[in-house]
């Protein structure tokens, strides 16, 4: 099984900062990796599919990059509704433990 | 645009089967992209995936819970189901239902989420 790290588990930053949560694979996965947004309460929503292309109606503000192992998520300008925790999940539908973005 | 809903007991004793169905609106669950999914989150922690469903029947299912689980589709009332047997407190969370792609293997459409309590 291929699983899936992520870091931090938790960061504190502001609105304006620009926040980057990492995701790594135990095994290649090619760019078979999709990025979540949680929040509170809610169901997960779909920021990110295949490494790097934005969903629908996501801003623009955030960009997803990689292949292979390693993957990245940035928020280039933190706005006050992006604090919330970030999942990754690949092909074989395992998720990572998940990054905390908090004040 | 394609909604989903779950209904079902929201609390289940120990040893008995949970049970959940997952109704789509706004779309056909007969689309030839889409399986049916359902994931679940136990308070506080992170996410899993249960298994899914293509509207012809064919399932696949996570091996840690495959002995317990079935999954259904009804095409005519455009649902999905799962079923969750011998089930403990650690079945306690809240189960998603979820659209996934199998293009990029993306969850793109979900539910809101039920709590299911297992509890005597």
């Amino acid at each position: 099984d291929i699983q899936m790290t992520q870091s931090p588990s938790s960061l504190s930053a502001s609105v304006g900062d620009r926040v980057t949560i990492t995701c790594r694979a135990s095994q290649s996965i090619s760019s078979y990796l999709n990025w979540y947004q949680q929040k509170p309460g809610k169901a997960p929503k779909l920021l990110i599919y295949s490494a790097s292309t934005l969903q629908s109606g996501v801003p623009s503000r955030f960009n997803g990059s990689g292949s292979g192992t390693d993957f990245t998520l940035t928020i280039s300008s933190l706005q006050p509704e992006d604090f919330a925790t970030y999942y990754c999940q690949q092909r074989q539908l395992t998720f990572g433990g998940g990054t905390k973005v908090e004040s | 645009q394609v909604q989903l809903q779950e209904s079902g007991s929201g609390l289940v004793k120990p040893s008995q089967t949970l049970s959940l169905t997952c109704t789509v609106s706004g779309g056909s669950i007969s689309s030839d992209n889409y399986y049916w999914s359902w994931i679940r989150q136990h308070p506080g922690e992170g996410l899993e995936w249960i298994g899914y469903i293509y509207y012809s029947g064919s399932t696949y299912y996570n091996p840690s819970l495959k002995s317990r689980i079935t999954m259904s589709v009804d095409t005519s009332k455009n649902q999905f189901s799962l079923k969750l047997s011998s089930v403990t407190a650690a079945d306690t969370a809240v189960y998603y239902c979820a659209k996934l792609r199998f293009l990029e293997w993306a969850f793109d459409y979900w539910g809101q989420g039920t709590l299911v309590t297992v509890s005597s």
